[in-house]
């Protein structure tokens, strides 16, 4: 059964920072992976998607790698602001499959 | 392009009564999916509509919740009676397809579900 893991669940760093969030998942057969944002209250935004085939995606500031022998993802995020602060959720569609499967998230919040 | 849409964005309730929620997807997604998220968890995926057929509700509790996509566009997701553990964000999504390059997902902005 795969299950998806984020750690850390929480996390404060100052403005203007590099920072890495980090995505686990127990199955390597995936088609593919995405990277949502949330903010309080609110739905989903997808920010990025990597096909099973792809190592990794970019938009603006963000990028998101995958290695999928290992079971993991990164996502990158450059010189972070005040507005990057939201939960970011990681999700996991299985081959074969195609229900998503999404980690808990991870709590961002970027010091002014 | 219009995104999903969905209501009322605000519910609260007392447990044992019944509370219905709205989706409409985006214009052309034959496929529409309904989610719980309890607070400090991830979606969990409830039903799976293919155009107005129910594809996977295996994960839906079916004594109390129901949904219906009856004209293959819009739906509906019925709680009744409701329970204290259903106070969650209910959301729903929709994508061009189920499989395949057009699997993606598109949110809507979700329903947060009070029940006292």
């Amino acid at each position: 059964k795969q299950e998806v893991t984020q750690i850390p669940a929480a996390l404060s760093v100052p403005e203007g920072e590099n920072l890495v969030l980090n995505c686990s998942f127990t199955d390597s057969a995936i088609y593919n992976l995405q990277w949502f944002r949330q903010d309080p209250g609110k739905g989903l935004t997808s920010l990025l998607l990597i096909q099973s085939s792809q190592r990794e995606q970019t938009s603006g500031r963000l990028n998101a790698s995958l290695d999928k022998s290992s079971g993991r993802s990164t996502l990158y995020i450059a010189a972070s602001q005040p507005g990057d602060s939201a939960t970011y959720l990681c999700a996991v569609r299985p081959g074969g499959d195609d229900k998503i499967i999404f980690g808990k998230g991870t709590r961002l919040h970027i010091l002014p | 392009e219009a995104g999903v849409a969905q209501s009322p964005r605000y519910k609260i309730i007392e447990k044992r009564q019944s509370v219905a929620f709205w989706c409409n997807p985006i214009s052309g997604h034959a496929t529409l999916y309904w989610y719980q998220q309890i607070l400090g968890q991830g979606p969990k995926l409830l039903i799976q509509f293919q155009n107005n057929g129910v594809v996977d509700d295996s994960q839906l509790p079916k004594d109390r919740f129901s949904a219906e996509r009856l004209k293959g566009v819009d739906s509906t997701l019925k709680i009744q009676p409701a329970k204290l553990e259903d106070s969650a964000v209910y959301l729903c999504a929709s994508s061009l397809l189920s499989t395949g390059i057009h699997n993606e997902q598109f949110f809507g902005p979700g329903t947060r579900l009070t029940v006292l």
